[in-house]
């Protein structure tokens, strides 16, 4: 079955305590990305990948880093966590940045204390 | 820079009634996507319906339909029949086919009651 997985689906940290949320597809697409979901605001791209290596900032990347040493997987990295980085967060993925389809990972719902 | 924008925060539906959810777009581009997802409670961004901006038939998929007005710029779904389930989050969205960046951009919703 084509899917993106992410985990943890949910987490509770606290300010400044490191965190990964992973992210996979076994699609073997090229282009992924993260977006971040906050009330009243929508859904807003926070980092994507074209490929393996090669990363890029979204609209709204402060305070978070990516990785792509794989193609299958790229998680998001909170190097010091805020409570403004308390919120819903998905993981995509499409065969390329142009693609008419994308899919979407299940989310994770982040809340920093 | 791209924009969408859902003019109807909240709107509400008896079941079995046809309900319409309306999407403008501002773009200069002449390729491109527009989409409409469903986020009920789960959370999960299930896709609803799609359309291509070069082909002038709107789309439909069973009870989901749009009226894709190009010049207009204007993407509004049309939902027949509507079911308790239909109850969720309706998102519009934007994504260039030409772009590099390859981002969806979403407006900022529409929160649909569908009522027994």
């Amino acid at each position: 079955e084509a899917q993106v997985t992410q985990n943890p689906r949910y987490l509770i940290t606290v300010t400044g305590k490191k965190l990964t949320v992973t992210c996979s597809q076994n699609m073997n697409h090229e282009y992924m990305s993260w977006y971040r979901q906050d009330p009243g605001l929508g859904l807003r791209q926070i980092y994507y990948s074209m490929n393996v290596e090669v990363t890029d900032k979204g609209d709204v990347p402060e305070g978070y880093k990516v990785s792509r040493k794989e193609k299958r997987n790229f998680p998001l990295i909170l190097e010091s966590p805020s409570p403004n980085q308390t919120s819903l967060y998905f993981c995509a993925s499409s065969w390329s940045a142009g693609s008419y389809e994308q899919y979407f990972g299940p989310g994770t719902r982040l809340t920093v204390t | 820079a791209q924009t969408v924008t859902q003019s109807q925060p909240e709107m509400s539906v008896q079941e079995a009634e046809t309900v319409t959810l309306s999407c403008t777009y501002d773009t200069s581009e002449n390729n491109y996507y527009l989409f409409w997802y469903k986020q009920p409670p789960s959370r999960q961004m299930i896709l609803v319906i799609r359309q291509e901006a070069y082909k002038q038939q709107n789309a439909t998929e069973n009870r989901f339909s749009v009226n894709f007005q190009k010049a207009a710029k204007s993407f509004s779904l049309k939902i027949s029949d509507s079911q308790l389930g239909d109850t969720a989050m309706y998102f519009c969205a934007f994504r260039s086919r030409g772009g590099s960046q390859g981002n969806l951009i979403f407006g900022k919703g529409t929160k649909l009651s569908v009522k027994p």
